[in-house]
């Protein structure tokens, strides 16, 4: 069975701050792809990141930065110089393989809200 | 382009009645699910359609729940008898099909509240 764990529920900080929100997964798939969903006050989930099991290069898109580590089964998400409208709730998901039938159904962890204080 | 459309935005209903909530992929999209999202459970998954294939209701927690979709396109989920538990915001999310998995496009939801 897949599992995702956020074990951040809330944090606060201050505009500027830089905060990175932790993100560990398990799965016994060898072919899987992990995810960032960002939502807001107005409660749609926005598609920030995605990432498949053979591509571990980190990446910086902006403000945003990513850090995926299958050693330790992790995907830390990083939003550097946070800005008030950053404050959201936060969800890591993990899918399994995309190939063949599979379904790429989502298991999501338990979200971490985010609040950026002006 | 459009987005992933949902209605009703809120329904609120009673306890043992029957409700209907629709989602509108986008267009092209052949991968539709429905997920719940509630404060006790988190984000759940509940079932996935992909073209002309069986679903797979393997995240339905009752039979209480069905969904269907036609002509490929929009889907309904239908709760029948709706319990207090059923209670959350019902979240409808599309993919295209494709080499690789492409990330799952959601639509606003629908806040269903069982009074």
């Amino acid at each position: 069975a897949q599992k995702v764990t956020q074990a951040q529920t809330e944090i606060s900080v201050v505009e500027k701050e830089d905060v990175t929100l932790d993100c560990v997964y398990e799965t016994r798939d060898t072919t899987y792809y992990l995810f960032w969903y960002k939502q807001p006050p107005s409660g749609e989930l926005v598609f920030l990141i995605r990432r498949n099991s053979f591509d571990e290069q980190n990446e910086i898109s902006g403000r945003y930065s990513w850090n995926f580590q299958k050693s330790t089964s992790s995907f830390n998400f990083t939003i550097t110089a946070s800005q008030v409208v950053d404050s959201a709730v936060y969800f890591c998901a993990l899918s399994d393989n995309a190939g063949g039938t599979s379904y790429g159904k989502l298991t999501f962890g338990q979200g971490t809200i985010l609040t950026v204080h002006p | 382009g459009a987005g992933v459309s949902q209605s009703p935005s809120n329904k609120v209903t009673e306890k043992g009645k029957d409700v209907e909530l629709r989602c509108d992929p986008i267009s092209g999209h052949t991968a539709l699910y429905w997920y719940r999202q509630s404060l006790g459970q988190g984000l759940e998954f509940l079932i996935y359609f992909q073209g002309n294939s069986a679903p797979d209701k393997s995240g339905l927690p009752s039979d209480r729940f069905s969904a269907e979709r036609t002509g490929g396109s929009v889907s309904t989920l239908t709760i029948q008898r709706t319990q207090q538990e059923d209670s959350a915001v019902y979240l409808c999310a599309s993919r295209q099909q494709g080499v690789g998995l492409g990330e799952q496009y959601f639509g606003p939801g629908t806040r269903l509240t069982v009074t």
